[in-house]
């Protein structure tokens, strides 16, 4: 069974460039969420996806958006780099719906740097 | 506003010397209670999920507990290798997302 993969493990961009996060789910898991997670800090809930629809959002911005596509992988894409982006983004699965409490399986995450 | 407390953030224990984690819990709807560990460098590993009040769940040296209000995670004769930070999330009714606490630094010295 192959776990959440999580590409690029480290990026560096500069403030106001565009990045794009990418994230293979879990096999035979159909949701998936992106967390943000800063230095000493718990995860913060970005958004989530299922069948290829956001169903979910915390409390980010609008240039943080996000894909799933139809084989259950998925992009986080952030335009507009500040420097508060910095900070280690993870990519989670589980199966199930919405409201599914089967646990969430976390990527080893990408870790940005915004300069 | 749901929200998730833990505590202490940091803990520093002897081989073998057992103690408690704490998570203090406010949510609308308790779906479940999650714990997770995570080493540095890595993301979130997932250890138990409590569903509702009494319930008790164990794995090797860890045991974790829930009340209306806290869940404590127990470590009975820690090892070094339990050295790790844990974390606590709730999820409340008819979402997805995880509500993650701060996290409880373990160190265990041998």
């Amino acid at each position: 069974e192959t776990g959440v993969t999580q590409s690029p493990t480290h990026l560096i961009k500069t403030r106001g460039q565009q990045v794009t996060l990418r994230c293979s789910s879990q096999s035979g898991h159909n949701t998936v969420s992106w967390y943000q997670q800063a230095l000493g800090q718990g995860p913060q809930f970005i958004f989530q996806y299922y069948r290829e629809e956001e169903n979910g959002r915390g409390n980010f911005p609008p240039r943080f958006s996000g894909l799933q596509f139809p084989n259950y992988s998925s992009e986080l894409n952030v335009n507009a780099l500040e420097l508060d982006d910095s900070a280690l983004y993870l990519c989670a699965s589980r199966n199930g719906g919405v409201g599914s409490t089967s646990p969430l399986h976390f990527g080893n995450g990408t870790r940005l740097t915004v300069t | 506003e749901d929200q998730v407390t833990q505590s202490p953030e940091a803990l520093r224990l002897q081989e073998g010397e057992s103690s408690s984690l704490n998570c203090s819990y406010t949510v609308s709807g308790l779906r479940g209670l999650f714990w997770y560990r995570q080493d540095p460098g890595k993301g979130p590993e997932f250890l138990f999920t409590l569903y509702s009040a009494g319930e008790e769940k164990e794995k090797e040296r860890l045991k974790a507990t829930l009340t209306k209000k806290e869940s404590f995670l127990h470590i009975t004769a820690p090892k070094p290798e339990d050295s790790a930070t844990y974390l606590c999330a709730v999820q409340a009714s008819n979402t997805g997302k995880l509500i993650f606490g701060q996290g409880t630094t373990l160190q265990v010295k041998p």
